[in-house]
């Protein structure tokens, strides 16, 4: 059973800061991985969708990376804002199922 | 509007009822998914089905049922409520052949049992 987990669980940096969230999940055999963002209230939003052939996908100041024979990915997030505070998720699929983290509860502070 | 909306946002009911959760989606996709998400434990999946015709069974359907009455709409019902299944409810829906695009999300629906 694929299990994925986020570490950590709340970060909290001064703006302008670059950060790395963490995502590890247990069964390497993954078709993609996608990152969400989830603000309160609202709904989840993708960032960025990692095919499992690919190593990294880019968006504005949004990196993400994949490593599936480690079973990890990274979203790096440069010159943090206010504006990014939110949690994010991660969450891989395989063979009809996908499976989310726990999310990252990110705040910025000005 | 938004392409995804979702009905009740808030409800409270009590152990026992029966209960439906209405999504409708204007983004002409054809798949559409049923999540739940509790504190510290994620999204997990309930019910996804890829169209009209189609229902398939996520990690934790029991206690939950579906019903996909157009390509544009997907309830989700708990026939009988119970506490535990207290949680915020997300309907979602996607273009491609199964997860592998981009799935948009509703605003979700926090349902309280008691």
């Amino acid at each position: 059973k694929q299990e994925v987990t986020q570490i950590p669980a709340a970060l909290s940096v001064p703006e302008g800061e670059n950060l790395v969230l963490n995502c590890s999940f247990t069964d390497s055999a993954i078709y993609n991985l996608q990152w969400f963002r989830q603000d309160p209230g609202k709904g989840l939003t993708s960032l960025l969708l990692i095919q499992s052939s690919q190593r990294e996908q880019t968006s504005g100041r949004l990196n993400a990376s994949l490593d599936k024979s480690s079973g990890r990915s990274t979203l790096y997030i440069a010159a943090s804002q206010p504006g990014d505070s939110a949690t994010y998720l991660c969450a891989v699929y395989n063979n009809n199922d996908m499976r989310f983290g726990a999310g990252t509860r990110l705040t910025v502070k000005p | 509007d938004a392409d995804v909306t979702q009905t009740p946002r808030n409800r409270i009911t009590k152990t026992g009822k029966r209960i439906m959760l209405e999504c409708s989606q204007t983004k002409g996709h054809d798949r559409m998914y049923w999540y739940r998400q509790d504190p510290g434990l994620g999204l997990r999946l309930i019910y996804y089905s890829f169209d009209v015709k189609d229902i398939n069974k996520g990690e934790i359907s029991d206690g939950y049922s579906v019903s996909r009455q157009a390509q544009a709409k997907f309830s989700l019902s708990l026939e009988s409520a119970i506490p535990n299944q207290t949680a915020l409810y997300f309907c979602a829906t996607s273009a491609l052949a199964g997860f592998t695009d981009t799935q948009y999300f509703g605003p979700g629906t926090r349902l309280t049992v008691l």
